[in-house]
């Protein structure tokens, strides 16, 4: 069965610093792993995806199969990035949608 | 409205009483799923219908809860004979065939 793990439950920074969340993923087929992020007081919402490639509000990840991760990662932390942070693995059986999130990471941008 | 709706938004009921809580997905998405989200315990996958039927009910955790889907639009979870354990934030998400997930704001769940 396939399986995503976020080691940290909370993670610290302050602002201006780079930030990390780290994720690792198990699976038997070809992975596709998005981020989501839930500000607070606000929805779930995607922040990313590993097929396109692309930087959001300055967050970027990149797929390594050989180290099954798909670590987030922002050079220079703002305050509105606090929020809770989701990685999530996309899988058979679920339909074409069908994701298996990480247990999440909570992400706190001191001043 | 657009989005995904969940209703009630916050509901508080007293432990062994069942509870209904409501759906509204984007008009015309297929796929529907229900997570649970509580502290420490992240998003957990409950049941992903498509269409009405539900191919996967695998994460539901107990026989204690059941969801169905009508006309292929709103879906209702409900909970029967409440636990103090199920008090968590209910999500919602819906999508259309490899467009991603789109999610609800939550209903918030304490049972007393």
């Amino acid at each position: 069965a396939q399986r995503v793990t976020q080691p940290e439950k909370l993670l610290s920074v302050f602002k201006g610093a780079p930030v990390e969340l780290k994720c690792n993923y198990s699976y038997s087929g070809s992975p596709e792993l998005f981020w989501y992020v839930q500000y607070s007081r606000q929805r779930l919402q995607l922040l990313l995806r590993h097929i396109s490639r692309e930087s959001i509000k300055g967050f970027t990840a990149d797929l390594n199969k050989g180290e099954t991760s798909f670590h987030l990662k922002k050079p220079f932390a703002q305050e509105e990035d606090s929020a809770m942070y989701y990685c999530a693995l996309k899988y058979s059986g679920g339909g074409a949608d069908g994701l298996t999130f990480g247990k999440g990471t909570h992400l706190i941008i001191q001043p | 409205g657009a989005g995904v709706s969940q209703s009630p938004s916050n509901k508080v009921t007293e432990k062994g009483k069942d509870v209904e809580l409501r759906c509204d997905p984007i008009s015309g998405h297929t796929a529907l799923y229900w997570y649970r989200q509580s502290l420490g315990q992240g998003l957990e996958f409950l049941i992903y219908f498509q269409g009405n039927s539900a191919p996967d009910k695998s994460g539901l955790p107990s026989d204690r809860f059941s969801a169905e889907r009508t006309g292929g639009s709103v879906s209702t979870l409900t909970i029967q004979r409440t636990q103090q354990e199920d008090s968590a934030v209910y999500l919602c998400a819906s999508s259309l065939e490899g467009w991603g997930q789109f999610f609800g704001p939550g209903t918030r769940l304490t049972v007393l």
